[in-house]
């Protein structure tokens, strides 16, 4: 199993760019989640998904974050327009139901 | 919402130490899990704890589930310079949900 893979590792962008993280979680696990990890405020819930459905949201920080998981194997998180405050390590990670998580190894964003 | 704290937040010691930290939380937890996050890398899962009490072993890692439910603790024995990195707890928010609240980590830094 190649595990949870994410792209790209790392990403540059300028100030009001839209940026696109992906994710394809391990196959036959029905949980997929998005982390966003900082030195401030260490690892931080975005939103999970459960069956491909958003279950909570309630991490996202602000409507210029979205993600969506239009099947079990494919995630995408979408910032736009991305400013220098969300530099950050994004993880995505799944699990099968009532198992610890496997992360991905993150991309690390910069916007200048 | 809840909260892991994590104690030391850092340590510093010299290859073949033994290690212990632990990880308290405001409300009872069902699920104690142990991750490790090498540099550049996603957290890895190192050791579930599924009852109060429970003590588990994963090599040179031991692991407690406190009597409590309240608190956990971690002990690398015969440090190696492969333990370098930060050592997150984590437990699901509520009893039965995936939703994972991760503590605020220990740096563990081993010196030659």
């Amino acid at each position: 199993d190649a595990g949870v893979i994410q792209s790209p590792r790392h990403e540059v962008t300028e100030m009001g760019q839209e940026v696109t993280l992906r994710c394809k979680p391990i196959s036959g696990h029905d949980y997929l989640f998005w982390y966003r990890q900082t030195m401030m405020r260490g690892l931080e819930l975005l939103i999970y998904f459960n069956n491909n459905v958003p279950i909570d949201d309630s991490g996202m920080p602000e409507d210029r974050f979205s993600a969506k998981m239009p099947n079990a194997s494919f995630s995408t998180l979408k910032i736009q327009p991305s400013e220098p405050r969300d530099s950050a390590v994004y993880f995505c990670a799944s699990s099968l139901t009532g198992y610890g998580y496997t992360f991905g190894s993150g991309t690390r964003l910069t916007v200048v | 919402g809840q909260q892991l704290n994590q104690s030391p937040q850092s340590m510093f010691i010299q290859e073949g130490e033994d290690v212990s930290m632990n990880c308290t939380s405001s409300s009872i937890f069902n699920t104690w899990l142990w991750y490790k996050q090498e540099p550049g890398e996603g957290p890895v899962l190192l050791i579930a704890l599924y009852k109060a009490g429970e003590l588990t072993s994963n090599g040179r890692l031991t692991a407690q589930f406190g009597i409590t439910r309240k608190d956990s603790f971690l002990n690398i024995s015969a440090s190696i310079p492969s333990d370098v990195g930060i050592y997150f707890c984590a437990g699901p928010s509520n009893f039965g949900n995936e939703k994972l609240t991760f503590g605020t980590g220990t740096r563990l830094t081993i010196i030659p």
